[in-house]
C-alpha cells in the first residue's frame, strides 16, 4: 500500500511569506503528527492530530498551525516566514496516537528554504 | 537539556565490522523506546520498538537493548554494510493518557561505513 505522501517535496519562500504543506497518511491511519528537523536541533515535535482534533502541540510559536480533514489528510501552515524556519518538515502517520506503541511511518518530508 | 542523548555523534567503521550506538534518556515514565534509521534526504524508517518491560528486540542485523533501570538503550549493528550508512535516531515517548503524550527524539548518530 502507498506510504505517507508529502507535498511539495522542495520549496523556496521569502521572508514574510506563508507556506502550506500537505500530508496524506497511509490508508486507514487516523493519527498524523508533524515534525521539524534541522541540523542543529534534530527532530522537534510540532503537533499531532487524531480524528480531526489536535491532541498535542509542541513548543512552537503561533505562526505554526495545522489541521486535519475528515479523510485524515493533514496540512500545516507557517505564516510570516523567518530564515530560521528553513528545515525539513516531516509528517508521520499511525493507526492510533503514537504513545500506544504503534509503528509510526514517516513521509519523505518537505524541504523548505526561506531566503 | 535534551531528554534523549545519543552517542557518539558520528562514527566511521569499515564494512563487515560491528558497532554499537548508545542512547541515554531522562524521560520518565516512558511508554516505549524506538530506533529509527534515516538515510540522507529521506524520512526515518522504524527499526525496533521496545516497551519498558522488554530487554532486547532484533530486526535482522539490528539488535536493540534496553535497561529501564539505568535509562539506557543501545543499537548493535552486526556485519555492517555500505547501505547502513545513515543517521540512527533514538526516540522515547510518554505513556498513553499523559497530556504530554508526544515523541522525544535524540539528535542521532551519523554512521558511515567505508568499503
Amino acid at each position: 500500500k502507498a506510504g505517507v505522501t508529502q507535498t511539495p517535496r522542495y520549496l523556496i519562500k521569502t521572508r514574510g511569506q506563508q507556506v502550506t504543506l500537505s500530508c496524506s497518511p497511509i490508508s486507514g491511519h487516523r493519527s498524523v503528527s508533524w515534525y521539524q528537523q534541522t541540523p542543529g536541533q534534530g527532530l522537534q515535535f510540532l503537533f499531532e492530530y487524531f480524528s480531526e482534533t489536535q491532541r498535542n502541540k509542541g513548543n512552537f510559536p503561533g505562526r505554526f498551525s495545522g489541521r486535519q480533514f475528515s479523510n485524515s489528510r493533514s496540512e500545516m501552515n507557517v505564516s510570516t516566514l523567518e530564515l530560521g524556519d528553513s528545515a525539513l518538515y516531516l509528517c508521520a502517520s499511525s493507526l492510533r496516537p503514537e504513545q500506544t506503541g504503534n509503528t509510526i511511518y514517516f513521509g519523505e518530508g518537505s524541504w523548505l528554504t526561506v531566503v | 537539556k535534551n531528554q534523549v542523548e545519543q552517542s557518539p555523534q558520528s562514527l566511521i567503521i569499515l564494512e563487515g565490522k560491528n558497532c554499537t550506538l548508545q542512547c541515554n534518556y531522562t524521560v520518565s515514565p516512558f511508554s516505549n523506546l524506538r530506533w529509527y534509521k534515516q538515510d540522507t534526504g529521506r524520512g526515518p524508517v522504524s527499526l525496533t520498538i521496545m516497551t519498558f518491560s522488554e530487554n532486547t528486540k532484533s530486526n535482522g542485523r539490528y539488535t536493540a537493548t534496553l535497561d529501564a533501570d539505568t535509562k539506557q538503550s543501545s543499537l548493535h549493528i552486526t556485519a555492517s554494510q555500505l547501505s547502513d550508512s545513515a543517521s540512527y535516531i533514538c526516540v522515547v515517548s510518554y505513556p498513553r493518557g499523559s497530556t504530554l503524550g508526544r515523541l522525544y527524539f535524540g539528535r542521532g548518530t551519523q554512521l558511515t561505513v567505508w568499503p
